[in-house]
């Protein structure tokens, strides 16, 4: 399968400061990626639906000015928690969608980045 | 809506078989599978179509009924490598996935 990855795997950050977390796919373009936030034993949650050239879609109850989401290029979708604080400590794990030519697209997670706000 | 994923945790003997459901109250385009095990990331398994379609991949396979909207992954034989949580995540005309809250799959040796 296609390969997306991450960066950084894991952040310790104090509170108050941004993190920015970078997902790339390696071996495609991807027009679209997502981003997930998932809780120990939890379900993956969505956040948002990043969109190559246009502004994010957030999913009901996601602060678009504490997620910050850029998706400049077809092979990098960027997500900056702002001002972070304990409680936006999480794992964080962005997913790339392989362009098959019509629905339904595969896709592919990255290996998440673990976000601890001190 | 976030599809509903049963049973919640499976806890099997290698070499035996399971089932995992997951039943939507949406209309449906497509249901994904994924597998994660502990501190990764999802691993794609496989996608299934409405039309009732049934697919395989090695010895898990799953079948979808569009007009019930359930999925049903089929883990016969199960090997240790197995374990982790299973997840499936549905897509209707929004063109994106939800996903279920997980079914935890524990093969004891």
């Amino acid at each position: 399968g296609a390969v997306v990855s991450q960066h950084p795997s894991r952040v310790i950050c104090k509170s108050g400061t941004s993190v920015k977390i970078e997902c790339r796919s390696l071996d495609f373009q991807a027009t679209t990626m997502f981003w997930y936030r998932q809780f120990p034993k939890k379900s993956l949650m969505l956040m948002a639906t990043s969109n190559e050239g246009s502004k994010a879609t957030y999913e009901q109850g996601v602060e678009k000015d504490k997620f910050l989401i850029n998706h400049a290029s077809l092979t990098l979708s960027t997500l900056t928690v702002t001002s972070a604080h304990p409680e936006d400590s999480s794992f964080y794990i962005c997913s790339a969608r392989e362009p098959s030519g019509s629905r339904p697209d595969t896709q592919y997670f990255g290996p998440g980045t673990r976000l601890t706000v001190l | 809506q976030q599809p509903v994923q049963s049973p919640q945790a499976v806890i099997l003997r290698e070499g035996e078989d399971a089932v995992i459901n997951c039943s939507s109250s949406k209309a449906l385009y497509s249901v994904h599978w994924y597998r994660q095990k502990h501190g990764e990331a999802p691993v794609f398994l496989m996608i299934l179509l409405k039309g009732g379609e049934q697919k395989g991949h090695e010895k898990i396979s799953a079948s979808f009924n569009e007009k019930k909207q359930q999925s049903s992954l089929y883990l016969t034989a199960s090997q240790l490598s197995y374990s982790g949580t299973y997840f499936c995540g549905t897509e209707g005309d929004e063109d994106k996935i939800i996903f279920g809250k997980g079914t935890r799959l524990h093969i004891l040796p």
